[in-house]
């Protein structure tokens, strides 16, 4: 079946410029999140969706970082006036996210982002 | 606070030899631990997970093991191939309360040699 797909696969925009990266997940899944890795790094937790309930924003660097998801499907990761640290690859994964209980988490290809 | 790390950043192995990646982790409440795989350009590729009611996993070539007492993480990959050449990545289940969300390591890069 489908994976995870995230468009655009690359984004290219000037300092100060808003982006808006999507992201669609696994269908069925409930569980939905963004990380960013820069260059060489690791993962960094950025938001998490699950279900119906509140997302956990807990690690969205700035106010200039925002995310929504529409009931259990597509998603959306909007960062205002970019700045040019903003840069890095942006990858969502989706999981089934049945309460209690840890699973793999399921990745897409991620948007690489560059910021001039 | 909370961390899962890497002892080696960097591995370098011949073709046909057997690869050990490590990590630690810090948080003896996490119950889940994967290992991701993730080639250039890609996002990461599950290859094997645990829970900590185990303390060994095998799948198709590599094996991962759990030490609880030392709060450590290892992958075995066997004969190694020049497609294993990727970043690894562990992760363990998140203890703040995000159910489902995952913590990862910084990586390990793993090179083999022809």
């Amino acid at each position: 079946g489908a994976g995870v797909s995230q468009s655009p696969s690359n984004k290219v925009t000037e300092k100060g410029k808003d982006v808006e990266l999507r992201c669609d997940p696994i269908s069925g899944h409930t569980a939905l999140y963004w990380y960013r890795q820069r260059l060489g790094q690791g993962l960094e937790f950025l938001i998490y969706f699950q279900g119906n309930s509140a997302p956990d924003k807990s690690g969205l660097p700035s106010d200039r970082f925002s995310a929504e998801r529409t009931g259990e499907s597509v998603s959306t990761l909007t960062i205002q006036r970019t700045q040019q640290e903003d840069s890095a690859v942006y990858l969502c994964a989706s999981s089934p996210g049945l309460a209690g209980v840890a699973y793999e988490q399921y990745f897409g290809p991620g948007t690489r982002l560059t910021v001039t | 606070g909370e961390s899962v790390g890497l002892h080696l950043p960097t591995l370098s192995v011949q073709e046909g030899d057997n690869s050990i990646i490590n990590c630690a982790y810090s948080n003896s409440a996490s119950d889940y631990f994967i290992w991701y795989k993730q080639e250039s350009g890609k996002g990461p590729q599950f290859i094997i997970d645990i829970r900590s009611n185990m303390d060994k996993r095998q799948g198709q070539r590599v094996t991962v093991l759990l030490n609880k007492t030392v709060k450590h993480l290892s992958l075995q990959i066997a004969a190694t191939q020049p497609g294993d050449s990727a970043v690894y990545f562990c992760a363990e289940n998140s203890p703040r309360g995000s159910q489902g969300n995952l913590i990862f390591g910084k990586g390990t890069k793993l090179s083999v040699k022809p």
